[in-house]
């Protein structure tokens, strides 16, 4: 069964704290997400990697990076925790775009407290 | 700029009942059209995948339906049950090999037994 693997399940943080959020891939996908989603204000897209080192900002990327030095794994990096990112965490993988079968496949989401 | 709506924001219904959930988008330049269903505190989990050159998927008891030039979708649900009740995601995948998708805010959908 092929999977997108989040390390966390639930993390609590204290303010100022460098956190990782880390995301596996089994499926040999080119392309990886890093997604917060907050009440009212749905999915927002915080970083995305289309290979190997490469990495895009999305819509929210401040107060974040990334990195991506394995095809199969792409982490989020917050480099100094505040209280306005605790949120769910979610983190999605997709073929490129000619591949047949190019929809997205979801982790299962970090629940991420900043006290 | 792709904007992606959901109506209705909620929706309740008594077990057994069909149901359509819908679903528009402002550009219809799109690779494909992706429904998810997400259960409270979870992640989302991939329902129907509708390429830009298709006009409906089917899965079960689910069909959902695509049409791009008047940037539509829907999703029926027949023969309701209460563990359906989940919110459920449309989400749009625009052109270009990064594959960014535009989600729309959702509708929250309780099946009562």
């Amino acid at each position: 069964d092929v999977k997108v693997t989040q390390s966390s399940r639930y993390l609590v943080k204290r303010t100022g704290e460098k956190v990782f959020l880390e995301c596996v891939q089994d499926m040999d996908h080119e392309n990886m997400f890093w997604y917060r989603q907050d009440p009212g204000l749905g999915l927002r897209l915080i970083y995305f990697s289309y290979d190997v080192k490469m990495k895009e900002k999305g819509d929210i990327p401040e107060g974040y990076s990334v990195s991506r030095e394995k095809k199969e794994r792409f982490s989020l990096i917050l480099e100094s925790a505040s209280t306005n990112q605790t949120s769910m965490y979610l983190c999605a993988s997709s073929p490129g775009g000619g591949a047949p079968s190019n929809g997205y496949t979801f982790g299962s989401g970090t629940r991420l407290t900043v006290v | 700029k792709q904007e992606v709506t959901q109506i209705p924001a909620a929706l309740s219904v008594p077990e057994g009942e069909n149901l359509v959930l819908n679903c528009s988008f402002t550009d219809s330049a799109i690779y494909n059209l992706q429904w998810f269903r997400q259960d409270p505190g979870k992640g989302l989990t991939s329902l129907l995948l509708i390429q830009s050159s298709q006009r409906e998927q089917t899965s079960g008891r689910l069909n959902a339906s695509l049409d791009k030039s008047s940037g539509r979708s829907t999703l029926y649900i027949a023969a309701s049950q209460p563990g359906d009740s989940a919110t459920y995601l449309c989400a749009v995948r625009v052109r270009g090999n990064t594959g960014k998708l535009i989600f729309g805010q959702g509708t929250t959908l309780q099946v009562k037994p």
